[in-house]
């Protein structure tokens, strides 16, 4: 079955660290790979996504992902996190299924920036 | 443009009765999600609209979960009748196709079962 692995539940950094967060996914074929982030209070945002083309890809806030195909993985990072991206992210895969595409989400990870 | 809208946000039920939720994607978009997700993990998926027809619904229980999308536009899940691990916030999404696109999620729905 198709799966996505985050390996930090908690992390907790001071800022102007730098971020990485893990993920892993269980598919061989094609994939589209998202990152969603819930900021405390708010709605599920979409962070940035991968659909082809160049394998480093940047989103809103400064962050950038990079899939690498042979790995089955898809990270996030940030050079220097801020206080205000204390939030919950979600990595989460796109892949075919019956009757047409299906999106698993990992099981998120809780960052907390320490001012 | 307007968001996902969803309601009611919260809801308090014994085990044994029956909650529905209401959701109202924004407009033209064609795919509509439910997602449940349960203290401490990752939404997962219920079932999946595209137009008013069921794409997945393969981890619906189906014995006390329905959900329709008449007309193609608003949905409503329904839980008949409630257990105790259904506590969980329920999540509607919606995309402008099923596939590629990036999914856009209401509030959601904060079931507590006693």
């Amino acid at each position: 079955a198709q799966s996505v692995s985050q390996h930090n539940h908690h992390v907790i950094l001071s800022e102007a660290a730098s971020l990485e967060l893990g993920c892993n996914y269980s598919y061989g074929g094609t994939v589209n790979l998202f990152w969603y982030v819930q900021y405390p209070g708010q709605h599920l945002q979409l962070l940035l996504k991968y659909f082809s083309g160049d394998p480093l890809v940047k989103g809103i806030k400064g962050f950038e992902a990079e899939f690498i195909k042979s790995k089955f993985s898809f990270n996030l990072r940030k050079p220097s996190v801020q206080w205000s991206d204390t939030a919950e992210y979600f990595c989460a895969v796109n892949a075919p299924n019956t009757g047409g595409f299906k999106t698993i989400f990992g099981a998120g990870t809780r960052l907390f920036v320490k001012a | 443009e307007a968001g996902v809208a969803q309601s009611p946000r919260y809801k308090i039920i014994e085990k044994r009765q029956s909650v529905a939720f209401w959701c109202n994607p924004i407009s033209g978009h064609a795919t509509l999600y439910w997602y449940q997700q349960i203290l401490g993990q990752g939404p997962k998926l219920l079932i999946q609209f595209q137009n008013n027809g069921v794409v997945d619904d393969s981890q619906l229980p189906k014995d006390r979960f329905s959900a329709e999308r008449l007309k193609g536009v608003d949905s409503t899940l329904k839980i008949q009748p409630a257990k105790l691990e259904d506590s969980a916030v329920y999540l509607c999404a919606s995309s402008s196709d099923g596939f590629t696109d990036t999914q856009y999620f209401g509030p959601g729905t904060r079931l507590t079962v006693l």
